[in-house]
């Protein structure tokens, strides 16, 4: 069964912190993409991933970095958080396919409280 | 989302149709996915789209127009499980990038 783990569910963190959000996929795909979910602004990608040590920016990525070292973790980092990356994130990969057809496979999400 | 439009609540019957629409203004298209997302859990892949026409999976119905930049997902004999929040996504060819829909949350009532 096709699976993509994040590392934690619920995390709270003080605003300034470093905050790790892990996340491995056992399908050998090559594409990995970290989203936010807000209420109202639906899913909006903060970074994606098409190879090992291979990034791209996404639509919102101030305030994020990320980390591909190993192809199946791609990892997402916070320097110094704040209060409005108060948020749900997803991580998802998807197969590398010109064909068109790499639907994505999402994990449990985790839901991050900046105080 | 990234110029993807879809309505945001929806309400139906249990056993009856609901149609969930989708607009959306894009170059470089690949394709037009739906996922389904429960509330607190992650979306799980419904249909996808990549030439015009209807694509029909049990109870659930995806159509898309490319010319119209257009897609509707048709759900048939709702149940109570369907509650759920809708999303529609294009793919762009290039990128391998999604962009989603802000999603529809529908509430099928009794």
């Amino acid at each position: 069964d096709v699976k993509v783990t994040q590392s934690s569910r619920y995390l709270v963190k003080r605003t300034g912190e470093k905050v790790f959000l892990e996340c491995v996929q056992d399908m050998d795909h090559e594409n990995m993409f970290w989203y936010r979910q807000d209420p109202g602004l639906g899913l909006r990608l903060i970074y994606f991933s098409y190879d090992v040590k291979m990034k791209e920016k996404g639509d919102i990525p101030e305030g994020y970095s990320v980390s591909r070292e190993k192809k199946e973790r791609f990892s997402l980092i916070l320097e110094s958080a704040s209060t409005n990356q108060t948020s749900m994130y997803l991580c998802a990969s998807s197969l590398l396919s010109r064909g068109g057809d790499g639907e994505l496979f999402f994990g449990e999400g985790s839901r991050l409280t900046v105080l | 989302g990234q110029n993807i439009d879809q309505p945001t609540e929806m309400t139906a019957t249990e056993g009856a149709i609901v149609q969930i629409n989708c607009t959306y203004q894009t170059s470089g298209f690949n394709g037009l996915f739906w996922y389904q997302q429960h509330a607190g859990e992650a979306p799980t892949f419904l249909s996808y789209n990549v030439l015009d026409g209807l694509e029909e999976k049990g109870r659930f119905s995806s159509f898309l127009s490319r010319s119209k930049g257009y897609s509707y997902l048709l759900l048939k004999e709702l149940q109570m499980k369907d509650s759920a929040s809708y999303l529609c996504a294009y793919l762009l060819y290039n990128f391998n990038k999604f962009y989603f829909g802000s999603g529809t949350k529908l509430n099928v009532k009794p």
